[in-house]
């Protein structure tokens, strides 16, 4: 199956550095999504790529969709003490809309 | 207000005992799945519903059935629920917004099989 590398696993920073994670996939991949998961609840999708070499932008939050289609990453500029929480990436390249997630970057902000 | 909801958030049982975890959409999504998320596994599908009376199984669809007898409603059943089950649960839609496949996640369910 589809296999997604996700990396950092954790990042701790101080509060108004920059965040950069990514993703990798073993196959090629026609969307990738961006989540972010706070303690005790389900994650909320942040950011939807789906054109190669796509760039896009959600306040302080930019996603890329890697030119080879095989590959994500998230930067969050200027972070915040709310920005803490588990970000993922997921990627879909089959026609049943299956999305296959990465174990997701664990970010902690100290203010 | 777009939703999904699940139901119970939280839930301790013994093993064996039959349960089932609710969930419904309000998008009126053709696309439905359950994930469980496990720490260190991430999140893995367990089933999915493309349509009603749809539904196939994802990567982990041991121990676990689904019905899809309506759009709105996908719930999970656990047969003979048993301790290697005790996780967290989520029901989710995907559907198109704006030309866009997007999906979109349920609050999760705490499962504790003792």
């Amino acid at each position: 199956g589809q296999q997604l590398n996700q990396s950092p696993q954790s990042m701790f920073i101080q509060e108004g550095e920059d965040v950069s994670m990514n993703c990798t996939s073993s196959s090629i991949f026609n969307t990738w999504l961006w989540y972010k998961q706070d303690p005790g609840e389900g994650p909320v999708l942040l950011i939807a790529l789906y054109k190669a070499g796509e760039l896009t932008s959600n306040g302080r939050l930019t996603a890329q969709f890697g030119i080879t289609r095989k590959d994500s990453f998230l930067n969050i500029s200027a972070s915040i003490p709310s920005d803490v929480g588990i970000y993922f990436c997921a990627g879909s390249g089959g026609s049943n809309y299956k999305l296959t997630f990465g174990k997701g970057t664990l970010l902690t902000v100290n203010p | 207000e777009a939703q999904v909801t699940q139901n119970p958030r939280y839930l301790i049982t013994v093993t064996g005992k039959k349960l089932t975890v609710t969930c419904s959409q309000n998008m009126n999504h053709e696309y439905m799945s359950w994930y469980r998320q496990d720490p260190g596994l991430g999140l893995r599908q367990i089933y999915y519903s493309m349509n009603v009376e749809v539904t196939d199984k994802g990567d982990v669809p041991e121990g676990y059935k689904v019905s899809r007898k309506e759009k709105r409603n996908f719930p999970l059943i656990l047969e003979s629920p048993s301790p290697n089950q005790t996780s967290l649960y989520f029901c989710a839609t995907q559907g198109l917004a704006g030309g866009l496949r997007l999906e979109y996640f349920g609050p999760g369910t705490r499962l504790t099989v003792t």
